[in-house]
């Protein structure tokens, strides 16, 4: 079992609908980042959290620590969006910290 | 804004042949990251260095791959000989140091060994 889970593995939704990308991991962590990949590969992070709820524009990633647990939402959705979505896990060990990756979800949303 | 610049893009080569991959990270970045994504999955991480030291070496074959950083700032990553099940995207990350949190990542390298 991989200790980063997401789902769903795709999503087709149509223009302004609103999107939601689970993830849940199974070991103790520091923090949860949600990253986006278009094609061509290059990666950016969107969010880092360790608690609670963060928004930037119409992104919201929220985390659960009791349930390892987190979500990425998406409001208003639009075709620039499309792209696929990698939740990672940060684990500190030995003083150094290691990205474990979800096999992330591929979002298309259609106009 | 600064980035981390990786060369090539794209590189075809035949198997049982050497290749190689280059890195520059952010400046000032002390920790970098070489990561082999195959299609379909998440990245996994091959070497990771702080400033010229290799931390975790781990996952990375060392029968065939190498990676060095040998002033502390660029990176080359190696593959001799290369096979078929090398075909993936090799992305550089760089972060301020190792539990900083963010990583910054390059556009990656597509290899297609044939």
């Amino acid at each position: 079992k991989n200790e980063v889970e997401q789902s769903p593995q795709n999503l087709t939704a149509q223009e302004g609908e609103f999107i939601t990308i689970n993830c849940s991991y199974s070991v103790g962590i520091s923090a949860l980042h949600w990253l986006q990949q278009h094609p061509g590969g290059g990666i950016v992070s969107l969010f880092m959290l360790s608690s609670g709820k963060k928004k930037h524009g119409r992104l919201i990633a929220t985390i659960n620590i009791q349930e390892k647990h987190s979500s990425l939402h998406i409001t208003a959705s639009h075709p620039r969006d499309s792209a696929v979505y990698i939740c990672a896990v940060s684990v500190i060990y030995f003083g150094n910290e290691k990205l474990t990756f979800g096999t992330g979800t591929r979002l298309t949303i259609i106009p | 804004e600064a980035e981390v610049a990786q060369s090539p893009r794209y590189k075809i080569t035949e198997k049982s042949q050497a290749v190689a991959f280059w890195c520059d990270p952010i400046s000032g970045h002390a920790t970098l990251y070489w990561y082999r994504q195959i299609l379909g999955q998440g990245p996994e991480l091959l070497v990771q260095f702080q400033d010229e030291s290799v931390v975790d070496d781990s996952q990375l074959p060392k029968d065939r791959f190498s990676a060095e950083r040998l002033k502390g700032v660029d990176s080359t990553l190696k593959i001799q000989p290369a096979e078929l099940g090398d075909s993936a995207m090799y992305l550089c990350a760089s972060s301020l140091r190792a539990t900083s949190g963010v990583q910054y990542f390059g556009p990656g390298t597509r290899l297609t060994v044939t």
